[in-house]
């Protein structure tokens, strides 16, 4: 199994509330990403980064923001968050254009 | 944008038999990859088969193997030999320069 780990992998947080999700990786690979997934959408991307300090939104950013200080961890803000981000949040690690791998996901209930 | 459907939301297959998921993309690009995920109760995704558009032999892995068209950007997966192990949710995703699109997936029953 690629070297994927997500924290908190449970949180239930109240409306209005900052909440930062975290991804790390001991594969130092080069792209990063976060996806969420709710039923009958698959996963969409949130926002990934190709490198330190490098990151670009993704299909559903609105209401995140990413930072990307070290190789090694993603972290997923939301800021102040809203009912409508209860989902599964997931963290992938790849090589360019190489298959993703997938940390084991991080179930968001915002109240 | 790139979209990626699966227009089968349940298929159910018995046991050691065979099942075909369907998928079918959009895109006006000619050189990409696709993925078939397989998503168990525990909920993690599991890479399943790889394929590069620009390979015209279709992707083999023990009993999963594809059915890649691209002119008509299709991509199926065929499950041989069906194992209760093999229950769970499958999705297709869509790769261009790091852009991943999945599509909604397929759950997958084997029945016994």
């Amino acid at each position: 199994d690629a070297g994927i780990t997500q924290s908190p992998r449970h949180k239930v947080t109240e409306t209005g509330t900052p909440v930062t999700l975290r991804c790390h990786q001991t594969e130092n690979h080069r792209y990063m990403y976060w996806y969420r997934q709710d039923p009958g959408h698959g996963l969409r991307l949130i926002h990934y980064s190709y490198g330190v300090k490098d990151t670009d939104k993704g299909e559903v950013s609105d209401g995140y923001s990413v930072s990307r200080s070290k190789t090694e961890d993603f972290l997923l803000t939301l800021e102040s968050a809203t009912s409508s981000q209860t989902s599964v949040y997931f963290c992938a690690i790849s090589e360019p254009n190489y298959e993703q791998y997938f940390g084991p996901g991080t179930r968001l209930t915002v109240t | 944008a790139q979209t990626v459907t699966q227009s089968q939301p349940e298929m159910s297959v018995q046991e050691a038999e065979t099942v075909t998921l369907s998928c079918t993309y959009d895109t006006s690009e000619s050189d990409y990859y696709l993925f078939w995920y397989k998503q168990p109760p525990s909920r993690q995704m599991i890479l399943v088969i790889r394929q590069e558009a620009y390979k015209q032999q279709n992707a083999t892995e023990n009993r999963f193997s594809v059915n890649f068209q691209k002119a008509a950007k299709s991509f199926s997966l065929k499950i041989s030999d069906s194992q209760l192990g093999d229950a769970a949710m499958y999705f297709c995703a869509y790769n261009r320069d790091n852009d991943m699109r999945f599509g909604a997936g397929t759950r997958l029953t084997v029945k016994p």
